[in-house]
Parts: C-alpha cells; sequence; structure tokens
C-alpha cells in the first residue's frame, strides 16, 4: 500500500542530544519536504528535496539538515536539540501534478 | 509573492448547520489551490484541489469549494455538519512550481 511513515511518533529528550527523525514514502514520488508545525500556526517549510542527492533550506530558518540518499528515504537529523526545537515535525511528499502533497503522521518532538 | 489568509481561527457549528470556512490568496500567476484537514495526532489529508479546470470542486467527505478569481477567494463549505467534521482545516496556495504556502489553520467546532 502506497504510503507515508513518520518515526518515532513522540520523542521526549534532552538538551544537547543527537536526534534524527525518519521520514519513508513507498509512493516513488520525487519531491519529499519537512514543515515545522506550532499550534495555532501555518506550516512552514524547513527543507525539501527535488530528488537524490538534491536538498534545500525553506522558508524557516532551522538548525537541522537532511540527507536524500535513497528516493524513498528522507531524515532529518538535530545533531543538538535545545528547547527551542519543541516542536510538531510533518513530512511530505509530492509527484508529478499540481504539487499535492501526501503528509505523513507526524513526529511530536520535546526537547527538555 | 503568495499569502492565504484565512478568515478566523476558530469556527463553531451545530451539527446538521452549514459549514463555511473562509479563504483568500495572493499569487502572481494563476494558482493552485487547495484545502487540507488534520484530525488530532494526524498528518494533513488533501480534501480537494483547484487546479483551473471547473470554478466548483467537490471533495472528499461532502466537501466543496468555489474558485472566485475577482475575490480571490476559495472558500470551503458543507451543507450540513457533522461530528466527525471536527478538526482543523488549512488552506494552501501554489504558484504551481515546487514550493506550497499554507494558510494559518481555521479549526471547526461541531456541536451536538
Amino acid at each position: 500500500e502506497a504510503d507515508i511513515y513518520q518515526t518515532p511518533r513522540y520523542l521526549v529528550i534532552g538538551t544537547g542530544k543527537k536526534i534524527t527523525l525518519e521520514c519513508s514514502q513507498t509512493m516513488g514520488h520525487d519531491k519529499m519536504y519537512w514543515y515545522q508545525q506550532d499550534p495555532g500556526m501555518e506550516l512552514h517549510l524547513i527543507h525539501y528535496s527535488y530528488g537524490v542527492n538534491s536538498t534545500e533550506k525553506g522558508d524557516l530558518s532551522s538548525e537541522s539538515t537532511v540527507s536524500r540518499i535513497r528516493t524513498e528515504h528522507f531524515p532529518l537529523t538535530l545533531e543538538s536539540a535545545r528547547p527551542s526545537h519543541t516542536s510538531q515535525y510533518l513530512c511530505a511528499s509530492s509527484g508529478g501534478g499540481p504539487n499535492e502533497q501526501f503528509f505523513g503522521p507526524g513526529t511530536r518532538l520535546t526537547v527538555l | 509573492a503568495q499569502s492565504v489568509t484565512q478568515l478566523g481561527s476558530h469556527v463553531s457549528v451545530s451539527e446538521g448547520a452549514l459549514v463555511l470556512l473562509r479563504c483568500n490568496y495572493s499569487s502572481s500567476v494563476p494558482p493552485y489551490l487547495f484545502w487540507y484537514v488534520q484530525y488530532p495526532n494526524q498528518g494533513l489529508q488533501l480534501l480537494l484541489k483547484y487546479t483551473s479546470a471547473a470554478t466548483l470542486v467537490k471533495g472528499i467527505n461532502g466537501f466543496e469549494a468555489e474558485f472566485k478569481k475577482s475575490e480571490t477567494s476559495f472558500h470551503l463549505t458543507k451543507p450540513s455538519a457533522h461530528m466527525s467534521d471536527a478538526a482543523e482545516y488549512f488552506c494552501a496556495v501554489s504558484d504551481r512550481g515546487f514550493k506550497t504556502i499554507f494558510g494559518a489553520g481555521t479549526r471547526l467546532f461541531v456541536k451536538a
């Protein structure tokens, strides 16, 4: 079944720890995105990728990094987590056509 | 530059009443327009999309939206609200390129 997956769903971690949020899609989409979402706020694009070995920073400045070594996999890494990184992180993918995006269930990150 | 404004961060309706969620957009080129729905602890799911075909677009779960170029609006409606419609709704605009801009969202409450 074509889908998009994110793990973990919830993560509570201490300041200074390195974390990786996983995102995988089985739809063969070239375009993938990471958004940050805070309650009552619009989604903010933090990273995107056109395809393998292509990554770009989004509109919202982020201390995270991403990689795209395989079409289906687009992990996001924080080298040193801080309380300001507490948020929900949504991964999405898009194929051709009008840029309709398919979203994963999200990872809710809390940094203590 | 593109932008999206959703009027009303919260909307409350009675079960069986009309649902109207307002969205106005700004775009320098003919846009693609979308409505997404987000249920608690889930990612966003596409409700419907406008891609320059019919101006009245029908989506899932009985929702529809009408593209009005003269008013730069893309309001979402449903004739009769159901308890299961309670969720957060996001309007989004794409310039037919890579990026999509999301509104801040409108939380819909449905009263029994």
